[in-house]
C-alpha cells in the first residue's frame, strides 16, 4: 500500500524558513515524479511544486517561484519542499502527491499524503 | 480566485443525481483532460475522476464524469450520506502548471 507522511511543519515568523519533508513508501519511489499541493484552512487547493523521477523537470506555482525549492533523494523515499521568504499567505496544509507517471507535466496524481500544516505568524 | 470555476455549494436528498459543473479556458479544460477529487471532512483529497470519466479501482460507479470542450461535469447519482464533501475539478494548463477549482461542498439533506 502507498504510503505518504509528510513532517516538518509548524509556526513560523514571517521571512523566516521551514523545510517540509514528505517520507514514501510502498511503491518504487524513484520511478514516480511528485508534488506537492497546498490548501489554506478552510480554503481550496493550489499546486505548488512538481518533480520529475530523476529531478531533471522541476515546475512551481509562480506565487511560490524564486522562494520554495522542491528536491527529492530517491535513496531515502524522500521528498522535501525548501520554504524561505515565507509569507503569512503561504499559511496552509502541505500535501505530498504520488504522480500516476515519472514526469509531473500533464499526468495526474494519487494518492496524496495526510498533510503538515504551516502556520507564518509573528 | 481559481483558475477553474465551480460552484461553491450544491445539495440533494439520498437516492437524487447531483452534478457539479467546473468550466475553464482552452488552455486547460480546452487542451487537457480535467481531473475529480473528492475531500471529505477531515481527510486528504482522493482522486475521483481521472481522465474525464474514469475511475480509479475502488471508486464506485455511482460517479461519473464529462468534459465537453471548455468545461467538465461530475454527476453522482444514488447520492448517499457518505458522499457529503468537498469536490474539486483540476488540469493541466498550457502554461506548465496545475490548476484546480474553488471547489463545491456538496450537501446530502
Amino acid at each position: 500500500e502507498v504510503q505518504l507522511v509528510e513532517s516538518g511543519g509548524g509556526l513560523v515568523q514571517p521571512g523566516r524558513s521551514l523545510r517540509l519533508s514528505c517520507a514514501a513508501s510502498g511503491f518504487t519511489f524513484g520511478d514516480y515524479a511528485m508534488h506537492w499541493v497546498r490548501q489554506a484552512p478552510g480554503e481550496g487547493l493550489e499546486w505548488v511544486s512538481g518533480i520529475s523521477w530523476n529531478s531533471g523537470s522541476i515546475g512551481y506555482a509562480d506565487s511560490v517561484k524564486g522562494r520554495f525549492t522542491i528536491s527529492r533523494d530517491n535513496a531515502k523515499n524522500s521528498l522535501y519542499l525548501q520554504m524561505n521568504s515565507l509569507k503569512p499567505e503561504d499559511t496552509a496544509f502541505y500535501y505530498c502527491a504520488k504522480d500516476f507517471a515519472s514526469t509531473w507535466e500533464n499526468n495526474y496524481f494519487d494518492p496524496w499524503g495526510q498533510g503538515t500544516l504551516v502556520t507564518v505568524s509573528s | 480566485q481559481s483558475v477553474l470555476t465551480q460552484p461553491p455549494s450544491a445539495s440533494g436528498t439520498p437516492g437524487q443525481r447531483v452534478t457539479i459543473s467546473c468550466s475553464g479556458r482552452r488552455s486547460n479544460l480546452g487542451n487537457n483532460y480535467v481531473y475529480w477529487f473528492q475531500q471529505l471532512p477531515g481527510t486528504a483529497p482522493k482522486l475521483l475522476i481521472y481522465r474525464n470519466n474514469q475511475r480509479p479501482s475502488g471508486v464506485p460507479d455511482r460517479f461519473s464524469g464529462s468534459k465537453p470542450g471548455t468545461s467538465a461535469s461530475l454527476a453522482i447519482s444514488g447520492l448517499r450520506s457518505e458522499d457529503e464533501g468537498d469536490y474539486y475539478c483540476a488540469a493541466w494548463d498550457d502554461s506548465l502548471s496545475w490548476v484546480f477549482g474553488g471547489g463545491t461542498k456538496l450537501t446530502v439533506l
